[in-house]
């Protein structure tokens, strides 16, 4: 399976601001999505990020709030803008390395808003 | 919409007995059915999955069983062991997404 690295792996923001999350992979993926999970619940897909085009965002999800970059097909970026306490969570992203659909987590983004 | 419905929410086995966990999902387009393991404070591990042109799939320990006609998949563990201990989620979908189940916290005890 694909190597998956996210920074930062923990961050702790004051409300109102902004913080980007990375995503790196040591192959070349067709598919990136993004997932968020807050303490003790399942992972809900925020959005699917495709090089070349715009992402597809799901329902509850807008760009505004949640920006996404995928400039290349090993690097994805999810923003959390204008932060508020309900915005803590872990952000995972996760990528379907081949032509299956079997998607592997990264580790994930430990978010805390103050 | 979409939907998968996981139970139980909670299980608590004795070391050596077997844990099944079950999940239904609502789009009748879903093919492929995965399995995760999450432990304390780490990502979500593939554990198993299956497509729906399989009735049955089985790693060593672990099986996954589908019945596409009523919608319905499980996995079963056999031998538990008190590294099975962790929280487990099914998933329905395909290619470009997956529906995750809200989760089963499976402890064994020794």
């Amino acid at each position: 399976s694909a190597v998956i690295s996210q920074k930062p792996s923990r961050d702790i923001c004051q409300r109102g601001t902004s913080l980007t999350i990375q995503c790196q992979v040591d192959s070349q993926v067709t598919m990136m999505f993004w997932y968020r999970q807050q303490p003790g619940q399942s992972l809900t897909l925020i959005a699917t990020a495709n090089q070349g085009s715009e992402a597809t965002y799901e329902s509850g999800f807008v760009i505004d709030k949640f920006p996404i970059s995928r400039p290349n097909l090993t690097f994805s970026t999810l923003t959390v803008s204008n932060m508020s306490p309900e915005d803590s969570s872990i952000y995972l992203c996760s990528v379907g390395p081949d032509v299956t659909e079997t998607q592997y987590f990264g580790p994930g983004t430990r978010l805390l808003v103050l | 919409g979409e939907n998968v419905e996981q139970h139980p929410s909670t299980l608590s086995v004795q070391e050596g007995d077997s844990a099944v966990i079950k999940c239904t999902y609502s789009d009748s387009a879903s093919n492929y059915f995965p399995w995760y393991k999450q432990e304390l404070g780490k990502r979500p591990q593939l554990i198993i999955d299956i497509r729906s042109n399989v009735g049955e799939k089985k790693d060593q320990r672990i099986a996954v069983t589908l019945n596409k006609t009523a919608k319905h998949f499980s996995l079963h563990i056999t031998e538990t062991q008190p590294e099975d201990s962790a929280v487990y989620f099914c998933a329905a979908g395909g290619y470009n997404k997956l529906i995750f189940g809200a989760g089963t916290r499976l402890a064994v005890h020794p």
